[in-house]
């Protein structure tokens, strides 16, 4: 079946550190790519999305390219802030309304 | 509304006992889902319905768990009998059909503790 696999965490990193956050999938075909953040206490919120090989979703600083080849959707952001503390979850669907499969998320700690 | 609305926001039961939380999704999406998040951070899916129809019942366990959408009602789901590895934030989602329902919205989660 379909599996996502994330980096083990926490990270903590410094204000203005460069941040990547590793994401592989298994899943046959094409399927959409995701990544998600859950602020404290809050419900997720998309982050940003790709639907097809080589497609690079971007937002709030934060850019993951989809790569077929590797299978992976790594999120990365050149300068992070105390502000993206969050929990990160890297996830894939088969396509509009399809169920949503996560990683096991990932917690960013930023210190000032 | 706008927003993904769920109550209530915190359940506490005994273990035995029956509880129900609901889900009234975005005004015009047709789509919602339900996801189990235990262990902080872990994510599973439930169910999915498709206006009042259900979609996708593969997360859905086989006994104890129940789940509804009715026309003009919120969507709910049910867990009879709760046991304590119930416990955990209960997440509804939705969607827009077609080219608008890659995103899933969430809404705030609804905390169940089961004692």
């Amino acid at each position: 079946g379909d599996s996502v696999t994330q980096m083990e965490g926490p990270v903590t990193l410094s204000e203005e550190a460069f941040l990547t956050i590793n994401c592989t999938y298994t899943a046959t075909g094409y399927p959409s790519l995701f990544w998600y953040v859950q602020y404290p206490g809050e419900g997720l919120q998309l982050l940003l999305k790709a639907t097809k090989a080589d497609d690079k979703g971007s937002n709030k600083g934060f850019e993951a390219t989809y790569r077929k080849e590797t299978t992976s959707f790594h999120l990365e952001k050149g300068s992070v802030q105390v502000s993206d503390s969050a929990v990160y979850f890297c996830a894939l669907s088969r396509g509009a309304n399809s169920k949503l499969t996560f990683g096991k998320g990932i917690t960013l700690s930023v210190r000032p | 509304g706008e927003e993904v609305a769920q109550t209530p926001k915190h359940l506490v039961r005994g273990e035995g006992q029956k509880a129900k939380l609901y889900c009234a999704p975005i005004k015009g999406h047709s789509y919602v889902f339900w996801y189990q998040q235990v262990l902080k951070n872990e994510f599973k899916f439930l169910i999915s319905f498709q206006n009042e129809n259900v979609f996708d019942e593969t997360g859905m366990p086989k006994e104890r768990f129940s789940a509804k959408c009715l026309p003009n009602s919120p969507c709910s789901l049910e867990i009879q009998a709760t046991k304590l590895e119930d416990s955990a934030v209960y997440f509804c989602a939705s969607s827009q059909t077609l080219a608008g329902g890659l995103e899933q919205y969430f809404g705030p989660g609804t905390r169940l503790t089961v004692t």
